[in-house]
This record gives C-alpha cells, sequence and structure tokens, in this order.
C-alpha cells in the first residue's frame, strides 16, 4: 500500500530555531504540494513541484520558508529563523501531474515553536 | 473569487441514519470537485471526484455525493452512518485559473459526528 512519508511527526523547537520538515513521495509520482493547516486559516498551499521543479510557491513567505526537491523521492520544507505564528500542521501530498488528479497526504508534521 | 463553501461546522447523526454533508462552490467554468476525510491526527484521505460525466459519484468507504450545476453544490452522502465515519470532511475544487495543475480551493471543513 503506497503511502507518502513525512518526518518528523511532531517538532517543539525554540523561535528562531530552524526546523527542516521531509518528505517522501508516493514512487512514481511526479507532483508534490505542501500544505499548512490552521485552525484559523484552514488549508492553505504553500508550493507545488512538477518533475522536481517549483512552480507555485505563491502562497510561501519568502523570507523565512524554502521548499526544496534534491530528488524524486525526498522533498524539504525549511523554517529559518522559525516563529511561534509557523505553529502548524504542515502536509505534503503527491500526484500523478494531470489537470484533475487526485492528491494522497502524508500523516503530516506537527510544529509548535516556543 | 473562486470558493467552496462548507455551510455547517458540525453535522451530528445517529448510527445507521442517513448522512449529507453539504458543499457549494462558486467558480469560473466547468468545476472540478473533490471531497476528502481527515481522521484524527492523520492526513487528508481521498473519498471521491467529479470531473465529467454522471452526476451522481461513488466513492470509498460507501459515500457518494451528487453534483448539481443549477444549485451549484456538491453534497456528500452515506445512507447509513457508522460511528467510525465521525471526522473531518473536506470539500474542495480545482482553481480553474492555476495555470494548468491540480491547484485545490479547499472549504473550511465539517465535522461529523456520528452517535452511537
Amino acid at each position: 500500500d503506497a503511502r507518502v512519508t513525512q518526518t518528523p511527526r511532531h517538532k517543539v523547537t525554540e523561535m528562531g530555531q530552524e526546523v527542516t520538515m521531509r518528505c517522501q513521495p508516493i514512487l512514481g509520482h511526479n507532483t508534490v504540494f505542501w500544505y499548512r493547516q490552521t485552525m484559523m486559516q484552514g488549508l492553505e498551499l504553500l508550493a507545488y513541484f512538477r518533475n522536481r521543479a517549483p512552480l507555485d510557491d505563491s502562497g510561501m513567505p519568502k523570507d523565512r520558508f524554502s521548499a526544496e526537491m534534491p530528488d524524486a523521492t525526498l522533498a524539504t520544507l525549511k523554517i529559518q529563523p522559525s516563529e511561534p505564528r509557523d505553529s502548524a500542521v504542515y502536509f505534503c501530498a503527491s500526484g500523478i501531474d494531470s489537470s484533475t488528479d487526485t492528491q494522497y497526504f502524508g500523516p503530516g508534521t506537527r510544529l509548535t515553536v516556543l | 473569487a473562486q470558493s467552496v463553501a462548507q455551510p455547517e461546522d458540525q453535522v451530528n447523526v445517529a448510527e445507521g441514519n442517513p448522512l449529507t454533508v453539504k458543499c457549494t462552490y462558486s467558480v469560473s467554468g466547468n468545476p472540478y470537485l473533490f471531497w476528502y476525510v481527515q481522521y484524527p491526527n492523520r492526513g487528508l484521505q481521498f473519498l471521491l471526484k467529479y470531473i465529467t460525466g454522471d452526476n451522481l459519484v461513488k466513492g470509498s468507504y460507501g459515500f457518494e455525493a451528487e453534483f448539481n450545476k443549477s444549485q451549484t453544490s456538491f453534497h456528500l452522502k452515506k445512507p447509513s452512518a457508522l460511528v467510525s465515519d465521525s471526522a473531518l470532511y473536506f470539500c474542495a475544487v480545482r482553481d480553474p485559473f492555476s495555470g494548468g495543475y491540480n491547484k485545490l480551493i479547499f472549504g473550511a471543513g465539517t465535522r461529523l459526528a456520528v452517535h452511537p
């Protein structure tokens, strides 16, 4: 049963520290999405990759967030420096490139910035 | 603006009764509509989608949804609710201006509580 995996599942850090979240998309999928979920804002799309290239990061705060895909099996989302307002659950999802593809979500990383 | 509305924050249903979770949308052109479910401390799981064709779409776990173009709705239904259906349900629509990829606009979510 193919699944998207994310590490770590939980992260508690102090303000100002760097945070790196990792995602392994489903083998064979060539699209990756990063989302942030909060009670106030709901689900927000942060970034979208196709064939490892970032095609849309308009939802991502540029000054402190960065997203990369070093290879087809790994996507990373970094926050540097982290702030308390970054506390949220971060989801990665993967899919097969099409205009109607289903996105398969990972279990999420719950980030708490103190 | 493209949007999705889920008018109910919470829906309460007795086990064995039919359930409906409502969703309405506002989008340019033909909508591509999706339902996802989120169990506690889990990621979203795909339930079903409407792209074209039959207005009644059948999905996972016995769920179905009916696309109604005139009412711009895509309500999620199940004939007989289970306690295990208790979860957070999200309706989503593809952003038609996303430049060709499946950028989804999610509703705020509806919490379904099924009571024994």
